[in-house]
């Protein structure tokens, strides 16, 4: 039931930046509502990681980042660490649906 | 610090009642400002939002599993429960449950517990 659509898998080297897309529609990103970033390590609960389409939390590092654009969103990992492989969701609001996720994305560090 | 816990049977035969409580420490229900959520994640795949409950007892659920889905809360123990009717296989999931923050642009996850698995199977 994912309305918010994300690319199955991102990869990248060590320092290098990624960046992760969530395209939704006008009942939920476009329409107004914020979104929000989860990280997800492997056999862990997922954390958040930004909120408010670009505010972080105490404790995550300004490697991460978030934008939100119309009807998208992004978020950024600049100077790519190996802790950092992980799945990756964003989060919004529908005005049908209530809470929705994306579909999620794998970060690969190579 | 606020902490969730989950607890509940891991198995759950098709047709039952999935019955989850989620115990939190760090921070009270009763104090409001909060919504206190389920969320599910089936093997290997992404994650699916349940419903809350607000400390006063007010519900929202997920509208595709609306017909089968009771949260309730007990603020004298600071825990909230889920109970999911006529399970199926298609059921079995990771079951999560956190503290949700509601504001004019939205909701969001804060804190989550470390999630139980559930199998639905005879």
């Amino acid at each position: 039931q994912s309305v918010l659509t994300q690319p199955p898998s991102v990869s990248g080297a060590p320092g290098q930046r990624v960046t992760i897309s969530c395209t939704g529609s006008s009942s939920n990103i476009g329409a107004g509502y914020d979104v929000h970033w989860y990280q997800q390590l492997p056999g862990t609960a997922p954390k958040l990681l930004i909120y408010g389409n670009s505010n972080r939390p105490s404790g995550v590092p300004d490697r991460f980042s978030g934008s939100k654009s119309g009807t998208s969103a992004s978020l950024a990992i600049t100077g790519l660490q190996a802790e950092d492989e992980a799945d990756y969701y964003c989060q919004s609001y529908d005005s049908s649906l209530s809470e929705v996720f994306g579909t999620g994305t794998k970060v690969t560090v190579l | 610090q606020v902490q969730l816990q989950e607890s509940g049977p891991g198995l759950v035969k098709p047709s039952q009642t999935l019955s989850l409580t989620c115990t939190v420490s760090g921070g009270s229900i009763s104090s409001g400002g909060y919504y206190w959520s389920w969320i599910r994640q089936h093997p290997g795949k992404g994650l699916e939002w349940i419903g809350y409950i607000y400390y006063s007892g007010s519900t929202y659920y997920n509208p595709s599993l609306k017909s089968r889905v009771t949260i309730s809360v007990d603020t004298s123990k600071n825990q909230f429960s889920l109970k999911l009717s006529s399970v199926t296989a298609a059921d079995t999931a990771v079951y999560y449950c956190a503290r949700e923050l509601g504001y004019s642009s939205g909701y969001y996850f804060d804190y989550w517990g470390q999630g139980t698995l559930v199998t639905v199977s005879s």
